[in-house]
């Protein structure tokens, strides 16, 4: 089976200027999370999707965007960068709604640099 | 709000020697526990997992963790680290009930020296 892709790896942006970051969801897996891990720190929650839906979301601003495809892949949307949306931005898919019935699988992030 | 708390952000160990990585987290209710690993050079995955029942959970590779409710805390034991233990460990929390929201501590960064 295949994991949890991630595009791009790198990415340098401008102050203003937006962003779209793509997921591949893992074979069978129907919800995607979205995470933001800041340098030394954890990865926070930004937003989940199930079933094309946003199912949870976490206290990012609303330029913080998100989609979720038919095949369950995903997209995260940023407008407006800022200079503190520089950081790793993680993706996890999951079999089926809710966190008992299948842990998160990660993909290898994508690094976005804001200048 | 939740919060998880890892006390140690990098800590030094010599192989064989005991590991135990302290996590706090703060919510009144009943949570699902967790302990993800990053390896070097590879993606966040699950080490082990708390839901219910005995709040001794074994996980992969030798790792242990204890549930004290009464104490908030989640410490994740291994009696005899090796070299390929060198890691970021992050102890995370899930307000069982409320949403599919995990939030993750810091992290701790465990290097073990060969």
């Amino acid at each position: 089976e295949t994991g949890v892709t991630q595009s791009p790896t790198h990415l340098i942006k401008t102050r203003g200027q937006q962003v779209t970051l793509r997921c591949s969801s893992q074979s069978g897996h129907n919800t995607v999370s979205w995470y933001q891990q800041a340098l030394g720190q954890g990865p926070q929650f930004i937003f989940q999707y199930y079933r094309e839906e946003e199912n949870g979301r976490g206290n990012f601003p609303p330029r913080f965007s998100g989609l979720q495809f038919p095949n369950y892949s995903s997209e995260l949307n940023v407008n407006a960068l800022e200079l503190d949306d520089s950081a790793l931005y993680l993706c996890a898919s999951s079999a089926g709604q809710g966190v008992v019935n299948s842990p998160l699988h990660f993909g290898n992030g994508t690094r976005l640099t804001v200048t | 709000a939740q919060s998880v708390s890892q006390h140690n952000h990098h800590v030094i160990l010599s192989e064989a020697a005991s590991l135990e990585l302290g996590c706090n987290y703060s919510y009144g209710g009943t949570v699902n526990l967790f302990w993800y690993v990053q390896y070097p050079g590879q993606h966040l995955q699950l080490l082990l997992k708390y839901f219910s029942g005995d709040p001794l959970v074994k996980g992969i590779k030798g790792f242990e963790a204890e549930f004290i409710k009464s104490k908030f805390s989640f410490n994740l034991r291994k009696p005899s680290v090796q070299w390929s233990d060198t890691a970021e460990y992050f102890c995370a929390v899930n307000a069982m009930n409320r949403d599919d929201k995990i939030i993750f501590g810091k992290g701790t960064r465990l290097h073990i020296l060969p």
